[in-house]
C-alpha cells in the first residue's frame, strides 16, 4: 500500500518568508509526527498527535513553528520568518494504534529538503 | 532527558567482514530500542527494534541485544554485503502512554567494499 508522503520534496526559500510542509500519512494510522534533520545528525523530535490534537509540541525550536493536522490525516508543518538556521529535512512519521495503549512501528516519509537563501 | 550516543563513522570495511556498530542511550524511564537504516536516496526504515531487556531484535542478518545492565544495544552483522551500504540510526523510544517519540543518535556511515 502507499507509504507516508511529503510534499514539496525539496524547498528553496528566502529569509523571512513564510513555508508549509505537508505530511499525507499511511491511511488508517492516528498517530503522526514530525522530526527535524540537521546534515550529518540524527533526526530530532518537533511534535506529535494524536488524531487531530497535539499532544506534545515540546520539540518545536520556538513560536515561529505551528503543526496542525485539522481531519486527523494530513499534516501541515508552518514555519514564519524562516531563518537560515532552519535549513533541513524535515521528516514526518505515522504509525497506527497498538496494543495496551503503545502505538506501532514508526513509518517515515521521504522528508522535505528545505533551504533557507 | 533521553540521549542516544552511537559509534562515529565513517566505517569502511570489505565484503563478508563482521560488523559491530555501538550505541548506549540513557533514558529517564525503560524504553525500547531501535535500529533504523537510510539507504542512499531513501527514507528512514525501521530495521529491527527491542522492547525488554535480554531482548533480540534481528532482520536480514543483523542482530542487536537489549542489554540494561550496560545500557547498550549495539548492532552486529556477521558477514556484511555491498548492499548494506547505508546510514544506520539507533534511537529510543521513552515509554510515555501514547506518545513514541524517537531520541535518535547521529549516525553511522557504512560503506562496504567488494
Amino acid at each position: 500500500g502507499a507509504g507516508v508522503s511529503q510534499t514539496p520534496s525539496n524547498k528553496v526559500t528566502e529569509k523571512g518568508k513564510y513555508v508549509e510542509l505537508r505530511c499525507d500519512p499511511i491511511s488508517g494510522h492516528t498517530a503522526l509526527y514530525w522530526y527535524r534533520q540537521s546534515l550529518g545528525q540524527g533526526p530530532e523530535f518537533l511534535i506529535y498527535f494524536q488524531g487531530t490534537g497535539a499532544a506534545d509540541d515540546s520539540g518545536l525550536p520556538n513560536d515561529r513553528f505551528f503543526a496542525v493536522r485539522p481531519e486527523g490525516s494530513v499534516s501541515t508543518l508552518k514555519i514564519q520568518r524562516t531563518e537560515r538556521g532552519d535549513s533541513a529535512v524535515y521528516l514526518c512519521a505515522s504509525s497506527s494504534p497498538g496494543q495496551w495503549g503503545r502505538t506501532d512501528t514508526q513509518y517515515f516519509g521521504p522528508g522535505t529538503r528545505l533551504t533557507v537563501l | 532527558g533521553d540521549s542516544v550516543t552511537q559509534m562515529e563513522g565513517p566505517v569502511t570495511l570489505s565484503e563478508e567482514a563482521f560488523l559491530t556498530i555501538n550505541c548506549t542511550y540513557t533514558a529517564t524511564g525503560y524504553p525500547s530500542l531501535f535500529w533504523y537504516v537510510q539507504y542512499p536516496g531513501e527514507g528512514l526504515q525501521l530495521l529491527l527494534k527491542a522492547t525488554k531487556a535480554d531482548d533480540k531484535g534481528s532482520n536480514k542478518g543483523f542482530e542487536a541485544t537489549y542489554r540494561k545492565e550496560t545500557t547498550s544495544f549495539h548492532l552486529e552483522k556477521g558477514s556484511v554485503q555491498v548492499s548494506d551500504s547505508a546510514v544506520y540510526f539507533c534511537a529510543l523510544s521513552d515509554r510515555d502512554f501514547g506518545n513514541e517519540k524517537l531520541t535518535f543518535g547521529t549516525g553511522t556511515r557504512l560503506t562496504i567494499i567488494p
